[in-house]
């Protein structure tokens, strides 16, 4: 049972490159999310989507974007990167009405140059 | 913004002594829930509290919600480096909301432990 994957897991960018995180769960979750982890500042919710075919905004949402393409499957995209989103990924998902415990996958570092 | 204060953002303490980390709201929270991430890894579940005063206990590991649920606390018996790594709290949005089972984090504490 391999839980939430994430690929890549190390990824450099130049400014203004675009890129695409991948996320997958098969755990039948309907909930998936993306935060970013920064230094001292915990994680931060970027976007989520509570059921296949929706997405809206977290807290940090400027400079991204998600597709859900089905319920395993939640990415996020950086159309042009810049140094500011340098940070640690973390996809995550969970089912909260049957339990409200949410699932990590083990993380993208991105640092944008 | 940032509705849960974390405290302290560091900790530093030598193998067998305590170790305590506190989570502060101005707002009453719907519920806690705690995660602990070691050095380069994710976060894992530990706990979640939802009622009034709740006590849970883990082996070493103490979790406590308040009486008003503004404020929990995670304490640690006599640490072991296995203990190494970051604790997280976190408030899971209210079960009335769409974004039902949403996280918003406080901003953790660093735990190293000194054999």
């Amino acid at each position: 049972n391999a839980g939430v994957t994430q690929t890549p897991k190390f990824q450099v960018l130049k400014t203004g490159q675009s890129m695409t995180l991948q996320c997958a769960q098969d755990m039948n979750h309907n909930s998936m999310y993306w935060y970013r982890q920064d230094p001292g500042m915990g994680l931060r919710l970027i976007y989520y989507s509570a059921s296949e075919g929706t997405t809206d905004k977290g807290e940090v949402p400027n400079g991204y974007n998600v597709s859900r393409l089905n319920k395993r499957e939640f990415s996020l995209r950086l159309e042009s990167a810049a140094p500011s989103q340098t940070s640690v990924y973390f996809c995550a998902s969970s089912d909260p009405w049957l339990a409200t415990e949410a699932f990590f996958g083990q993380g993208t570092r991105l640092t944008v140059v | 913004g940032q509705q849960v204060m974390q405290i302290p953002q560091y900790q530093h303490v030598q193998e067998g002594e305590d170790f305590t980390t506190y989570c502060n709201s101005s707002t009453t929270l719907s519920n806690i829930q705690w995660y602990k991430q070691r050095p380069g890894g994710h976060p894992v579940f530990l706990i979640q509290l939802v009622k009034s005063g709740e006590v849970k206990k883990q082996k070493r590991l103490t979790f406590q919600f308040g009486e008003a649920k503004k404020n929990s606390s995670l304490h640690i018996t006599a640490t072991q480096t296995t203990d190494v790594g970051t604790y997280f709290c976190a408030e899971v949005s209210n079960a009335g909301d769409t974004s039902y089972g949403k996280l918003t984090f406080g901003q953790g504490t660093i735990l190293t432990v000194h054999p």
